[in-house]
């Protein structure tokens, strides 16, 4: 079985900021994990995907995240916050078999203020 | 080349009836995923299709039923319809049922009165 864990459901920041949101897995296999965004009104946009190579993954629009297997945590970052980071962010987990499907955690609002 | 497609993009139904939703996948991509998305919450899975055939399927009562046809694009129907079914519906596809290469549709918003 797999879930996630994403700790808080709103995380303000200002323009400029750093951005960190939280994302804890659980897993009883080695897992694939994900950051998804969402913008009002629009699907899931892949922004980075950890599949067991390095543990440092950066994705689009300058986020990163580190696979911490000790932690069981795969936080998002963002050295400095721009407006049109506003979104919702999903963390999700997969088993690694050609069959496995996503266990999405249930989001964290990103609020950017000028 | 196109991405994810679904249709229709809002759809207001009554409790009770039956509703279809539709996903095309991206060409060449051989297995589709459906999800469901409250309001407020994350999206939950549903159903798997792979070469027009079920490979898995989330714990949803029986009112919910998929198919995928030899196109691969699929259909989601939901059966007498509950005010609780009210959701934005993704699809998404990958090409060969890789689990890290799920791309998604914009989704279907359904609402039921």
């Amino acid at each position: 079985a797999q879930s996630v864990t994403q700790l808080g459901s709103h995380v303000s920041v200002s323009e400029g900021a750093l951005v960190l949101l939280r994302c804890n897995y659980s897993s009883s296999v080695p897992p694939y994990l994900f950051w998804y965004v969402q913008y009002p009104n629009q699907g899931l946009q892949l922004l980075l995907k950890y599949t067991s190579a390095a543990t440092l993954v950066k994705g689009i629009n300058g986020f990163e995240a580190e696979f911490k297997k000790s932690e069981t945590s795969f936080h998002l970052t963002k050295p400095s916050a721009h407006m049109s980071d506003a979104a919702e962010y999903f963390c999700a987990v997969s088993g690694n078999s050609g069959y496995s499907t996503l266990t999405f955690g249930k989001g964290t609002m990103l609020l950017v203020s000028p | 080349d196109a991405g994810v497609t679904q249709s229709p993009t809002h759809l207001i139904k009554t409790r009770g009836q039956h509703v279809t939703l539709r996903c095309s996948p991206i060409s060449g991509h051989k297995s589709v995923s459906w999800y469901q998305q409250v309001l407020g919450q994350g999206p939950q899975f549903i159903f798997q299709y792979y070469e027009k055939e079920e490979r898995g399927r989330g714990n949803f009562p029986d009112r919910f039923s998929a198919r995928q046809f030899p196109n691969y694009s699929s259909e989601l129907n939901v059966n007498a319809l509950l005010l609780g079914d009210s959701a934005l519906y993704l699809c998404a596809s990958n090409p060969m049922g890789q689990p890290y290469e799920q791309y998604f549709g914009p989704g279907t918003r359904l609402t039921v009165t």
